[in-house]
Formats: C-alpha cells, sequence, structure tokens
C-alpha cells in the first residue's frame, strides 16, 4: 500500500526565517510524483512544488524548494524568507502511473509577524 | 484562479437524500478526479475519470456514484446520505497526471 506521512501535525515560523516541512512516503514504485500543496483558509487547494522521481535534481519554486531523497523516501520542504501568506496548511501528496493521488494528513503552518 | 469549476459551492441537505455535485475541468483538460476532505482531515481520492472512462477509484462508497460526460464536465451524486457525508468535496483536473488543479471544492452539510 501507498502511504504518506506527514510526522509534524503543527509548526510555526517567525517571518522572514526559513521552515522545514517533512513527509515521508512508502511505495514500491519507482516511477512516481510527489507534490507539496497548500491550503489557506479559504480551503483552495494550491500547488506549490512537484518533483518527479527519477529527477535526482531538487525542484525549486522560488522561495520553495524540496529535499527529495528516493532511497530513504524522503520528500521535505522548505520555505526561505517566510511571509505571512505561507500561513497554511500544507500536504505532501504521491502520484504513480494509472494510480489515485495519496495525501499524508498535513501540516499546519503558521508564520508569525 | 485554477480554470476548474464546481457548484454549488455550498449546499445544505438532510439525511437520506440525495444530491449532485458538478464539476467543469479546465479547458483542454481530459481527466477529472473527485476528493472528499473531512473536517480537520486530508484528502480522500474517489474516483478518477478519463475522457469519460472510469481509470480508478479509491475509497469510494457505494453510495456515492459519478460519471464523466462527453463535454468532459463531471457530476458526483452522493445518495441516502448520512450526517458523516458532510465534508468539502474537491474536483481537479489535468491533462497530465503530474499536474492535477483544483476547483474551489463544494460544502456539503449533512443535517
Amino acid at each position: 500500500a501507498q502511504t504518506v506521512t506527514q510526522s509534524q501535525p503543527e509548526m510555526s515560523v517567525q517571518e522572514a526565517e526559513t521552515v522545514t516541512l517533512s513527509c515521508t512516503y512508502d511505495t514500491s514504485e519507482s516511477n512516481y510524483y510527489l507534490f507539496w500543496y497548500k491550503q489557506p483558509p479559504s480551503r483552495q487547494m494550491i500547488l506549490v512544488i512537484r518533483q518527479e522521481a527519477y529527477k535526482q535534481q531538487n525542484a525549486t519554486e522560488n522561495r520553495f524548494s524540496v529535499n527529495f531523497q528516493k532511497a530513504a523516501k524522503s520528500f521535505s520542504l522548505k520555505i526561505s524568507d517566510s511571509q505571512l501568506g505561507d500561513t497554511a496548511m500544507y500536504f505532501c501528496a504521491f502520484i504513480r502511473i494509472n494510480n489515485d493521488m495519496r495525501f499524508g494528513a498535513g501540516t499546519r503552518l503558521t508564520v508569525k509577524p | 484562479d485554477s480554470g476548474v469549476t464546481q457548484t454549488p459551492k455550498h449546499l445544505i441537505t438532510a439525511t437520506g437524500q440525495r444530491v449532485t455535485l458538478r464539476c467543469s475541468p479546465r479547458s483542454g483538460d481530459l481527466s477529472v478526479y473527485w476528493y472528499q476532505q473531512s473536517l480537520d482531515q486530508g484528502l480522500q481520492f474517489l474516483i478518477h475519470y478519463y475522457n469519460g472512462e472510469e481509470r480508478a477509484k479509491g475509497n469510494i462508497l457505494e453510495r456515492f456514484s459519478a460519471q464523466q460526460f462527453p463535454d468532459l464536465h463531471s457530476e458526483l451524486n452522493l445518495s441516502s446520505l448520512e450526517l458523516g457525508d458532510s465534508a468539502l468535496y474537491f474536483c481537479a483536473s489535468s491533462v497530465q497526471l503530474d499536474k492535477q488543479f483544483f476547483g474551489p471544492g463544494t460544502r456539503l452539510t449533512v443535517l
């Protein structure tokens, strides 16, 4: 079975600082995709960043970057220069070919002024 | 704005009733996914349609069904509603497996 684990239910960070959210997953597949989604209080699901499993290079999107460790099945999200607008639930997700997307339970991030 | 639309935004109904949630994917997207997010929980995958055909099924109850029409819009039908069905229901669309765009969701309240 494919599972996604986010071990940090809640985290907080001071504005302008850096925070890392953890995610581990379990799969026997070699070809898959990993994602981080952000869900602000509006409840809209917003794609933050994605990573193809066959790519060794870590994905980056502006202030957001990932540390993808395929052997360890780890996929953490680093947010640099945190902003108040980053306050949200963050979900790690996993999908493989012809299968459903599995989400972690989420990490509630609060950015403090 | 993701380009995915869902109607209605809110729905309040009683136990035992039947409702239909509608999703219009982004222009050109052939895939539609449905997810359920209960209060303070993560998202649970329900079902995936591709160009009118069911491709994958997740934790979807037998009381729930879905279809995708020739114009690619999709409907999720929920029947014999129970209190526990109260949730936020998301639709997502994609043209590629690795890029799903989510709609704003339909909030269902069962009283």
